[in-house]
This record gives C-alpha cells, sequence and structure tokens, in this order.
C-alpha cells in the first residue's frame, strides 16, 4: 500500500499557546488538501480543508496555509486547549485518481 | 446526521479465516472509502466505491475486496487472513463524486488475527 513515513513527530506545547503542525506533501499535482484530527479510539475528524487556488483558510481557532512552491501544508491551532490533544494527519489528493495520500501524522500534546 | 457508522467494532480472528466488514455512510452520501491503518504504514487507501461502482483501488492485494450496495452502504471482504493483517479498518463517506469535499470517517473495525 502507498503511506508516507514510519515514524509519529510529536508536538508538545502549553495551553494557551499557538500551535504549528507542518507537513510536506509528495505530488504537486495534488489539487486539494485536508487536514484530520484523530483521537484515541476514533477515526479521523475533518478539520479544515483547501484548494490548490489558494495559500490561506482560515477556520475556528485554526488556519491553514498551503505554499505549492516548496509542496509544504501547514495547520496553526490558536490558543491551543487540552482537548486539541490528538495526532493531526494532513492528506493530498491528486488530480488524477481522486484518492487521498495521507501524511505521517504529527502527535500533539498539550500540557495544561 | 448521523456519522458513519462502522460494525462490528472490535473483531479476533484465526489466520486463514475470512472476515466482512461493514459500513454504512452518512445519509445521501454516495461515495464510500475503505483505508487501513497500522502504527507502521499509517492510513493507507484500500478502495472507493461510488454509486455500486470501485472507482479505485489501492496496492493491496486481491483478498482484499469490497462491494457497495444500492442503498450505499458498502462491505469490505478479507480472504484467508494474516497475522499482518490486524489493522485499523475505517471507511469514510464524502457527498458526490469525483471532487474536493472531505471524507467522513467512521470509528473503525479494530480486527486483531491471531
Amino acid at each position: 500500500g502507498e503511506s508516507v513515513g514510519l515514524h509519529l513527530p510529536t508536538l508538545s506545547v502549553q495551553e494557551g499557546d499557538n500551535s504549528i503542525i507542518n507537513c510536506a506533501y509528495s505530488n504537486s499535482a495534488s489539487d486539494y488538501f485536508i487536514w484530520y484530527k484523530q483521537e484515541s479510539g476514533k477515526g479521523p475528524q475533518f478539520i479544515i480543508d483547501i484548494r490548490s487556488n489558494m495559500d490561506k483558510r482560515q477556520g475556528q481557532r485554526v488556519t491553514v496555509l498551503l505554499n505549492k512552491t516548496v509542496k509544504h501544508l501547514s495547520l496553526q491551532i490558536a490558543a491551543t486547549q487540552p482537548g486539541d490533544s490528538a495526532v493531526y494527519f494532513c492528506a493530498e489528493r491528486n488530480n488524477q485518481g481522486g484518492k487521498l495520500i495521507f501524511g505521517q501524522g504529527t502527535e500533539l500534546s498539550v500540557k495544561p | 446526521k448521523a456519522g458513519v457508522t462502522q460494525t462490528p467494532r472490535y473483531l479476533i480472528k484465526t489466520r486463514g479465516q475470512q472476515v466482512t466488514l461493514s459500513c454504512s455512510p452518512i445519509s445521501g452520501h454516495r461515495s464510500v472509502s475503505w483505508y487501513q491503518q497500522t502504527p507502521g504504514q499509517g492510513l493507507q487507501f484500500l478502495f472507493e466505491y461510488f454509486s455500486e461502482t470501485q472507482r479505485n483501488k489501492g496496492n493491496f492485494p486481491g483478498r482484499f475486496s469490497g462491494r457497495q450496495f444500492s442503498n450505499s452502504r458498502s462491505e469490505m471482504n478479507v480472504s484467508t487472513l494474516e497475522l499482518g493483517d490486524s489493522a485499523l479498518y475505517l471507511c469514510a463517506s464524502r457527498e458526490g463524486g469525483y471532487a474536493s469535499s472531505p471524507l467522513h470517517f467512521g470509528n473503525g473495525t479494530r480486527l486483531t488475527v491471531t
């Protein structure tokens, strides 16, 4: 099967701080990107998405930035809360076939 | 609306057996995808169905198969189970056909092969 990476990076932040989770995607033909949050024992939960014709999109406490030049995606979480602790996945969809390819995930730990 | 529902939640099987997992998508969603999640390989795409037709397939052996019914519910089957098939199997649905719309995941079926 297709996958990206074997090791799960971790990010530890203090409650109230802003978090930035980064993701490098692989395919310059990808035209749609999504961030998911996965808590223990649950499936991935949709957070925010962005199309390749955009550089930035904001949601509630979250912002996604897309840099197509360097194939980089980031998720910014403002005023991080303990409930934000989870594994965060980025995913890309290429314009040929349409399946989502997931990144390795980043574990976010929020210290109270 | 109810979310994506997967049954059963947990399964324990022995090598050589076969297993069928079930998925009910969000009402109105016609596209269903299946993913395998393991600690070592992460989330890997299995297949996608739309209007009862397999539209996309990942790089898994033929032991992995699926189908979709006219009510959009989907099943996946794994035959001749191997220890390496132990994983969380996730089903996801989305509205419409090929488009930029997010997948909505269920909580998965945890399969353990002994």
